[in-house]
């Protein structure tokens, strides 16, 4: 069983549309990130939300909105796309907000090629 | 803020040649560190940890040792492969919150 899935893996579509990116956890995890990959491989979080709720949000423009319906789900929704958004959107999910023990599980990763 | 500095990439070694991949950080409080490995095409794997000055982390015959007075958690293999091929990141995690700070990545190319 895969243990942080993401859909799709691949998402090509056109400036100035509306995408998500979904993303599952079966860990039975508190806490789910996002994290961007640029095209130099940076990493960077984004949001981090704690049992359903936002805890972290890094500067994100607000076209990206995420959303957590379940403790299980974390989802990202980019409204009007621009080109900058092309990258690699990693989802992660972790046993609680805190702690230095805190492992976090990445999910395989969305390549998002905006055009 | 919290920052981490490794080496530019990429590395490219001959298999079973000695790696160590350079791996400094500032932090105001006392941090955990990682190393992370990401496999052409897929997510980042944790690759090893250390939460305390002084400890040493170990995994798949990859170590490294959390130095607070250089602050630095340097990866090292003794004798690397070809399938060892992947970007390396280092990380850290300040002790309020798990969110994790990473590296540019450094891509490591093993050769036969």
């Amino acid at each position: 069983d895969t243990a942080v899935s993401q859909t799709p893996k691949y998402l090509v579509t056109q400036m100035g549309n509306d995408k998500s990116i979904k993303c599952e956890q079966n860990l039975g995890h508190d806490t789910m990130y996002w994290y961007k990959q640029d095209s130099k491989k940076f990493l960077k979080i984004m949001f981090s939300y704690n049992n359903k709720e936002l805890i972290i949000n890094e500067t994100v423009p607000n076209r990206f909105s995420p959303k957590s319906p379940d403790k299980a789900h974390l989802n990202l929704h980019i409204n009007s796309l621009e080109l900058g958004d092309s990258a690699v959107y990693f989802c992660a999910s972790s046993q609680d907000i805190a702690g230095p023990y805190n492992e976090q599980f990445f999910g395989p990763g969305t390549r998002l090629t905006v055009l | 803020g919290d920052s981490v500095t490794q080496m530019e990439g990429p590395v490219t070694l001959s298999e079973e040649a000695f790696l160590t991949i350079n791996c400094t950080y500032t932090a105001t409080g006392y941090p955990s560190l990682f190393w992370y490995v990401q496999y052409p095409g897929e997510g980042l794997q944790l690759l090893l940890k250390a939460t305390k000055a002084d400890d040493k982390g170990s995994n798949k015959g990859f170590e490294a040792t959390y130095r607070k007075e250089t602050t630095s958690f340097h990866l090292e293999k003794g004798s690397v492969q070809v399938s060892d091929s992947a970007v390396y990141f280092c990380a850290l995690s300040d002790r309020g919150y798990s969110t994790l700070t990473f590296g540019k990545g450094t891509m490591l190319l093993v050769s036969p």
